[in-house]
């Protein structure tokens, strides 16, 4: 079946400008999460919704950045007022239900990302 | 708060030799424990997993961990390294109490024909 997918594939912003990013998370997967990952890094976490309820925000590294799941499936990642440090790969990741009702121990899958330029 | 160290930021291995990719993570009850695999201007890729049962995990192309609670380690290794294995390679932790995948740093594999 089809993966995560996320678009744009690259996107390119002028300092300042506002920027909207998709995800397409797996069909029923209810956990949704954004990830950032600078150059040379690995992912660091920003925010996890649950179906429509962002139960976790406190990875967002201010005001600027702002995410949605409105319906609970696809989920949008906007960045206000883009700045150089914005620069970087946007991972979205969706889980489904583990075994024994405990979805922790569910992997998350992954998109391709979208990587983010500010000039 | 939980913690995942991978020691070693590029590893560098010959064609057919034995990779091992070091992950050790902080923790005093054991988490769910996760290796991804990236490569290039792609998404991870789950190579295996650890939650319970059996410490030793095989997972796909090949690769093996072994989860080892004295040591707080869940090291990568292949017996024999393909080309095909250059990577980036990252361990990631769940805490056992639940919440969010947190990532290591990643280690770089090169493998030299």
């Amino acid at each position: 079946g089809a993966g995560v997918s996320q678009s744009p594939r690259y996107k390119v912003a002028k300092r300042g400008q506002d920027v909207a990013l998709r995800c397409d998370p797996i069909s029923g997967h209810v956990s949704l999460f954004w990830y950032q990952q600078a150059l040379g890094q690995g992912p660091e976490f920003l925010t996890y919704f649950q179906n429509e309820a962002q139960l976790d925000k406190s990875g967002l590294p201010s005001d600027r950045f702002f995410a949605e799941r409105p319906e609970g499936s696809v989920s949008t990642l906007k960045i206000q007022r883009t700045q150089q440090e914005d620069s970087a790969v946007y991972l979205c990741a969706s889980r489904g239900t583990g075994t024994g009702g405990n979805s922790y121990n569910s992997p998350l899958h992954f998109g391709n990302g979208t990587r983010l330029t500010v000039t | 708060a939980q913690s995942v160290t991978q020691l070693g930021s590029h590893v560098s291995v010959s064609e057919g030799a034995l990779v091992l990719l070091r992950c050790n993570y902080s923790s005093s009850v054991p988490p769910y424990l996760f290796w991804y695999v990236q490569y290039p201007n792609q998404g991870l890729q789950l190579l295996l997993k650890y939650t319970t049962g059996a410490t030793l995990v095989k997972g796909i192309n090949g690769f093996e961990a072994e989860f080892k609670k004295s040591e707080t380690s869940f090291h990568l290794t292949k017996p024999s390294a393909h080309m095909s294995d250059a990577a980036e390679y990252f361990c990631a932790v769940i805490p056992h109490q639940g919440g969010k995948l947190i990532f290591g740093q990643g280690t770089e594999l090169s493998v030299k024909p």
